[in-house]
């Protein structure tokens, strides 16, 4: 089974800081990852998805990137409602799975 | 609106069954994949299990597969996750998700609580 590995687990930053989320993935995935939003009693929400490409609204300063087995998710300019959990998925093939997680705080 | 609405959580002892449902609306349930992803509590989320529109291709997480069936009816909207041999760490909250590769919709989900 594939396995995703984020980095960091927890990231401390401010409104209007440039933030990078890492995901690597065991094996390679041709681009099948997407990004999820969960903040604290709510369900995940998609951001995300090929890797790159943009959920219609969601705002333009989520970007997603890919180099080898390597994932990011960057977020430009920081916004109070961005702190959040973060967690990236793998769709190349069942079983799926998903990063740990990353806390992204204040 | 699209919708899924689960049910069924509860407290269960070890080696207990349980069914959770899943009733959807808003959208042509039979157009689509779904899935069963949990969350224990204050921990990441694991994907479950997932059926094909039709239901004729299913798929498990290893640490399910054996204990758990997933299976739907169409005419009725429904996704179901019959739960056998349930073990502690089994406890999370179970959500319904929508989607073949990503997850677009998701229930609120149903906590299921696994100790004696």
């Amino acid at each position: 089974a594939i396995q995703l590995t984020q980095s960091p687990s927890s990231l401390s930053a401010s409104v209007g800081d440039r933030v990078t989320i890492t995901c690597r993935a065991s094996q390679g995935i041709s681009g099948a990852l997407a990004w999820y939003q969960q903040k604290p009693g709510k369900v995940p929400k998609l951001l995300i998805y090929d890797a790159s490409t943009l959920v219609s609204g969601v705002p333009s300063r989520f970007s997603g990137s890919e180099s080898g087995t390597d994932f990011t998710l960057t977020i430009s300019s920081l916004q109070p409602e961005d702190f959040a959990t973060y967690y990236c998925q793998h769709f190349n093939s069942y079983p799926y799975s998903f990063g740990q997680g990353t806390k992204l705080g204040i | 609106e699209v919708q899924v609405v689960e049910s069924g959580g509860g407290l269960v002892e070890p080696g207990g069954s349980l069914r959770l449902s899943c009733v959807a609306s808003g959208f042509t349930f039979n157009d689509y994949s779904m899935n069963w992803v949990r969350q224990a509590p204050g921990k990441g989320l694991e994907w479950v299990s997932a059926i094909t529109s039709t239901g004729d291709y299913i798929y498990y997480a290893d640490s399910v597969k054996g204990r758990f069936t997933i299976s739907r009816d169409n005419a009725k909207n429904s996704l179901f996750l019959q739960m056998n041999s349930l073990r502690a760490e089994d406890t999370a909250v179970y959500y319904c998700a929508r989607g073949a590769i990503t997850f677009d919709y998701w229930g609120q989900g149903t906590l299921v609580t696994v100790s004696s």
